[in-house]
């Protein structure tokens, strides 16, 4: 079964830095591009950062643009958010999220647990 | 990237059909068949239900569809049943190639 396990969530302090890891297993990850997706408690979800299967074309929503750095690993089968200046408003649950195929694929289908990230003093 | 605008919320009594809308632009929707929806309960992790506008992943139950008419697309559950009470989110590919959501629509089984 297709398992994605975010990592690396807690509480950090604001202008602080976070990197968050999403090991993957039972599908080629290599072969994928991959997304990370969040949701502030109680608000809706909201598209972050998008990473080409072999990592070298990476998109951003202008939230996080300049901020936030999205990584993989093919090696060791896993994604990276490296998250830095961060603000109050970043608190959320931190998904992993796989598309359905390998190319020309602009859907969310396997997520993970999703990690929380707590932005405070 | 402003995120596609869909209802509050929308009911239905079980065995009866909703739809929900979701629009947006000729920047997103509008010009690109790559729009998707998701159920979402409480406390869980989204679940994909619709891609492309009208494909449905497998094991997904065919009460469930998708259409699309120019910048505004739309989720019909037909049969509502007491488990499709949940938050859904529309998401749609951009021309700038990014991805963009809907704000949810929270459905109540009557």
């Amino acid at each position: 079964e297709v398992q994605l396990v975010e990592s690396g969530g807690g509480l950090v302090q604001p202008g602080g830095s976070l990197r968050l890891s999403c090991s993957a297993s039972e599908f080629t990850f290599s072969r994928y591009p991959m997304y990370w997706v969040r949701q502030a408690p109680g608000k809706g979800l909201e598209y972050v950062s998008a990473i080409s299967d072999d990592g070298g074309t990476t998109f951003y929503a202008d939230s996080v643009k300049g901020r936030f750095t999205i990584s993989r690993d093919n090696s060791k089968n896993t994604l990276y958010l490296q998250m830095s200046s961060l603000r109050a408003d970043d608190t959320a649950v931190y998904y992993c999220v796989k598309p359905p195929f390998r190319l020309l694929s602009y859907a969310f289908h396997i997520w993970g647990q999703g990690t929380m990230v707590i932005v405070s003093s | 990237q402003s995120a596609l605008t869909q209802p509050a919320s929308v009911s239905g009594s079980p065995g009866q059909s909703i739809t929900i809308s979701c629009t947006g632009t000729i920047s997103d929707i509008g010009d690109y068949n790559y729009v998707s929806w998701y159920q979402q309960h409480p406390g869980k992790a989204p679940k994909l239900i619709i891609y492309d506008v009208s494909n449905r992943p497998s094991g997904i139950s065919n009460r469930f569809s998708g259409s699309k008419a120019g910048n505004t697309a739309s989720l019909t559950i037909s049969g509502l049943q007491a488990e499709d009470e949940a938050d859904y989110y529309c998401s749609s590919y951009t021309k700038y190639s990014t991805l963009v959501f809907g704000g949810g629509t929270k459905l109540t089984v009557l």
